[in-house]
């Protein structure tokens, strides 16, 4: 099966830089995806992470450690639009191609 | 179209009623995933399909769900004997092939309400 692990909520400053952590078990692993949504809205595709190492986009980069189970989402220059759940996803299990969610990071920046 | 398009938006419906959500996912695209996401929760897998393989069913929570898939088209959710647990939005996403890294790409969701 597959097991995900994100801290429930964080807070933030505008400006300033969050990480949000992300620990994984999954019987097969082809990737591991992070997702941003917002109150009462479908999530939107942040990043994937299939090798080990980060992946920069903007503001947002992602990390992964596969022999860790490890990933993480870094956010820079804070905004309050980045108020909003980070969905942390990994692609595995029979067949490679099951997506499961954690349950997700609600991150509130405030002023 | 342009977007996974999900039908209804909101429904609500009694207890032991049976309803039949909709989802047309994006031209071309293989793969479609259900999702479950209570109020503040996180988003539960409950089915996909990959072309013409067998679905993989293992998120459904009880006999009384079921989803079918017309080829790579169209596909519905059907909750029989509703029960106010499944109170909840359910969210369809499709992405366009086996690729691993091709991201999924989600419906607005149908809001359910059991009275």
């Amino acid at each position: 099966g597959q097991n995900i692990d994100q801290p429930t909520e964080m807070t933030a400053t505008e400006g300033a830089i969050v990480q949000i952590n992300c620990t994984y078990q999954t019987s097969g692993f082809n990737g591991l995806f992070w997702y941003q949504q917002h109150a009462g809205e479908a999530p939107t595709f942040l990043s994937y992470n299939v090798l080990d190492g980060l992946e920069e986009k903007g503001r947002f980069s992602s990390f992964l450690s596969r022999s860790k189970g490890y990933s993480y989402l870094l956010l820079k220059e804070l905004q309050m639009k980045d108020s909003a759940s980070y969905l942390c996803a990994v692609k595995g299990g029979t067949g490679f191609q099951k997506l499961v969610f954690g349950t997700g990071t609600r991150l509130l920046v405030s002023p | 179209g342009a977007g996974v398009s999900q039908s209804p938006s909101n429904k609500v419906t009694e207890k032991g009623k049976d309803v039949e959500l909709r989802c047309d996912p994006i031209s071309g695209h293989t793969a479609l995933y259900w999702y479950r996401q209570r109020l503040g929760q996180g988003l539960e897998f409950l089915i996909y399909f990959q072309g013409n393989s067998a679905p993989d069913k293992s998120g459904l929570p009880s006999d009384r769900f079921s989803a079918e898939r017309t080829g790579e088209s169209v596909s519905t959710l059907t909750i029989q004997r509703t029960q106010q647990e499944d109170s909840a939005v359910y969210l369809c996403a499709s992405s366009p092939n086996t690729g691993s890294n091709q991201p999924q790409h989600f419906g607005d969701g149908t809001r359910l309400s059991i009275l």
